[in-house]
């Protein structure tokens, strides 16, 4: 079955500093690979999702994210953080098959505390 | 753009009371999903729904829980005499097609159980 791990629960970083946030994959077959991040007292918005294609994912907000099989990983990074960016990331995965129970599964998840 | 949109936003019952959660996916949506994030904890999968009927559910998902698409456009969630432990923020998602196609999230329902 497939699963993720986020390393680390809480993750700080001033303003202006590089953000990565760590992700590491399981998955039986080729995964598709999502990052979403969840505002204070929203709900999940979706910032970038791997689908097989290019390796390196850009999404929204400045966000990317490199699929690295050998490492079973998929980061996701920020060059420079804004205060805006401060919030709960899940990264989350589902497995590449016509399997009608396609279903996604999520990490813990990581909050991102920016620094003045 | 569309969205997924949920009701009520917040409700609060009694344990031991009913609670329909209801969700208005996006209209082209063929997939829908009702996920569970507890206060500080992951967001968990209860049970995903396609051609009217449950495709998947998890260990979660017993007898006390049940969805139901009742016309063509809501897709509901009943929980059944209703545990402190269920207090939650129940969220609805769905998507159009299957292998690893964008799955869009509602903004929550958030259930309290006193």
């Amino acid at each position: 079955a497939q699963s993720v791990t986020q390393l680390g629960s809480h993750v700080s970083v001033s303003e202006g500093a590089l953000v990565l946030l760590r992700c590491n994959y399981s998955s039986s077959v080729p995964p598709y690979l999502f990052w979403y991040v969840q505002y204070p007292n929203q709900g999940l918005q979706l910032l970038l999702k791997y689908t097989s294609a290019a390796t390196l994912v850009k999404g929204i907000n400045g966000f990317e994210a490199e699929f690295k099989k050998s490492e079973t990983s998929f980061h996701l990074t920020k060059p420079s953080a804004h205060m805006s960016d401060a919030a709960e990331y899940f990264c989350a995965v589902s497995e590449s098959t016509m399997n009608r129970d396609d279903k996604i599964i999520f990490g813990k998840g990581t909050r991102l505390h920016i620094l003045p | 753009e569309p969205e997924v949109t949920q009701t009520p936003s917040h409700q609060v019952t009694q344990m031991g009371q009913e609670v329909i959660l209801r969700c208005v996916p996006i209209s082209n949506h063929l997939y829908f999903y009702w996920y569970r994030q507890i206060l500080g904890q992951k967001v968990e999968f209860l049970v995903s729904f396609y051609n009217n009927e449950i495709s998947e559910k998890s260990e979660i998902f017993d007898d006390q829980f049940s969805v139901e698409r009742p016309d063509g456009s809501n897709f509901t969630l009943k929980i059944r005499s209703t545990k402190l432990e269920d207090s939650a923020m129940y969220f609805c998602a769905s998507s159009e097609r299957l292998s690893g196609n964008t799955i869009y999230f509602g903004e929550g329902s958030w259930l309290t159980v006193v």
